[in-house]
């Protein structure tokens, strides 16, 4: 079946530092790609997503690109935020299918 | 407009006892999901609703969860009677249209069973 993993948290790091969250997932055909994100006191949002190979995924300064041959859905920001605090989750639907499959998500603390 | 909103966002209950959880979705959304996040485990799928119909229940962990979606608008999830391990965040989400589409979240609802 489909799964996700996604890199164990907390991730600490200083305002404007660099930031990867690792993805890989098992999946079988093409699924599409997501990373959602959730705000403290908030619901999931949907922040990038990308559809097939090679494609790369952008919102708010966030990348992420789809690697087939490694499949990897690897989430980067060049300079964090603390605004950025949040819980990650990587996920992946099946083609044809409307139901995501999440990895256990990864939180981010950025101080000052 | 309005999104996904979940009631209640938090509830504590005693081992044996029910809780019903409520998720209103986008008007308008045909496809209505319960998702389910266990403590430091992943986010689960539950079920899927297509309109009133259950379209997907195979994430339904045993039949003491109950999910109603009258009349194609808001969904109820009742946990009866509610074990230890049911403790988590529930999450719906909804969708309009075909599988392709975003799927919008609600805020959870915190259960915590003791």
């Amino acid at each position: 079946g489909n799964s996700v993993t996604q890199m164990e948290g907390p991730v600490t790091l200083s305002e404007e530092a660099f930031l990867t969250i690792n993805c890989t997932y098992t999946a079988t055909g093409y699924p599409s790609l997501f990373w959602y994100v959730q705000y403290p006191g908030e619901g999931l949002q949907l922040l990038l997503k990308a559809t097939k190979a090679d494609d790369k995924g952008s919102n708010k300064g966030f990348e992420a690109t789809y690697r087939k041959e490694t499949t990897s859905f690897h989430l980067e920001k060049g300079s964090v935020q603390v605004s950025d605090s949040a819980v990650y989750f990587c996920a992946l639907r099946g083609r044809g299918y409307s139901t995501l499959t999440f990895g256990k998500g990864t939180m981010l603390l950025v101080s000052p | 407009e309005a999104g996904v909103t979940q009631f209640p966002s938090h509830s504590v209950i005693e081992k044996g006892q029910t809780v019903t959880l409520r998720c209103d979705p986008i008007s308008g959304h045909d496809n209505l999901y319960w998702y389910r996040r266990v403590m430091g485990k992943e986010i689960k799928f539950l079920l899927h609703f297509v309109k009133e119909s259950k379209q997907d229940e195979s994430g339904m962990p045993n039949n003491r969860f109950l999910a109603e979606r009258t009349g194609g608008t808001y969904s109820t999830l009742k946990v009866q009677p509610a074990e230890l391990e049911d403790s988590g965040v529930y999450f719906c989400a909804s969708s309009q249209g075909t599988a392709n589409t975003e799927a919008f979240f609600g805020q959870g609802t915190r259960l915590t069973v003791v």
